[in-house]
């Protein structure tokens, strides 16, 4: 079935330090979602890229779309501590969203 | 964005008892509802779809006499974790598509802490 991993599982920086997690899905997909989840939180929406090779930014954030649309990377530049979290990619696949395994993000002040 | 909210946020059962959780999407009609389950730093794992007005569609390995989900109407889906055990003690999160927001953007409740002693 449609697998989506997602690496580095942990990602520890200095705060100021540049930041990228990486995502790689075993079909091609409709789109791919990126969340973030704070501790004790729940997901929440950050973007969603449809288009192949799709750039994106918000703010801080570069979000990527490959151009076989099989992977993504989410890059954030100059890490501030409200940047803490775990960072999930989601493959939109023919059924079904399937989540990465999340890149937990830890910053040192 | 489109609102949707769970409840109980939290709740701490006895083994052997049944839990409901409700999930409700406030401010649109949501065709589709999705119940996640997500174990302490891990991620969120798929336990079924849910249709309104149909039956669920559920997950290998996710047992669907134990796990009754129930979508009555547009703007609320039930699970039902049936007969309790601590290894069902998780972090349960719907989620909700419809006609609000793109195709397939789902929006997810804040989730539901289940204890089961």
């Amino acid at each position: 079935g449609q697998q989506v991993m997602q690496i580095p599982q942990y990602q520890h920086v200095q705060e100021g330090e540049d930041f990228t997690t990486y995502c790689n899905s075993s079909t091609t997909l409709s789109n791919i979602q990126w969340y973030k989840q704070r501790p004790g939180g729940h997901p929440v929406f950050l973007i969603q890229l449809v288009k192949s090779g799709e750039v994106k930014k918000q703010k801080r954030l570069t979000f990527q779309f490959g151009e076989a649309k099989k992977n993504s990377s989410l890059h954030i530049t100059a890490t501030q501590t409200t940047d803490v979290g775990t960072y999930f990619c989601a493959g939109q696949g023919a059924q079904k969203l399937v989540f990465g395994q999340g890149t937990r993000l830890t910053i040192n002040p | 964005g489109a609102v949707v909210s769970q409840h109980p946020s939290w709740v701490i059962c006895k083994s052997g008892t049944s839990v409901k959780i409700e999930c409700r999407s406030l401010d649109f009609q949501a065709t589709t509802m999705f119940w996640y389950r997500q174990f302490p730093k891990q991620s969120l794992m798929l336990m079924a779809t849910s249709n309104e007005g149909s039956k669920a569609t559920y997950e290998q390995g996710v047992e669907k006499d134990k796990f009754l989900i129930n979508h009555a109407s547009l703007t609320l889906s039930t699970l039902t974790v049936t007969s309790a055990h601590p290894e069902d003690s998780s972090f349960y999160i719907c989620s909700a598509r419809g006609l609000a927001g793109g195709t397939h953007e789902q929006f997810f409740g804040p989730g539901t802490r289940l204890t089961v002693l």
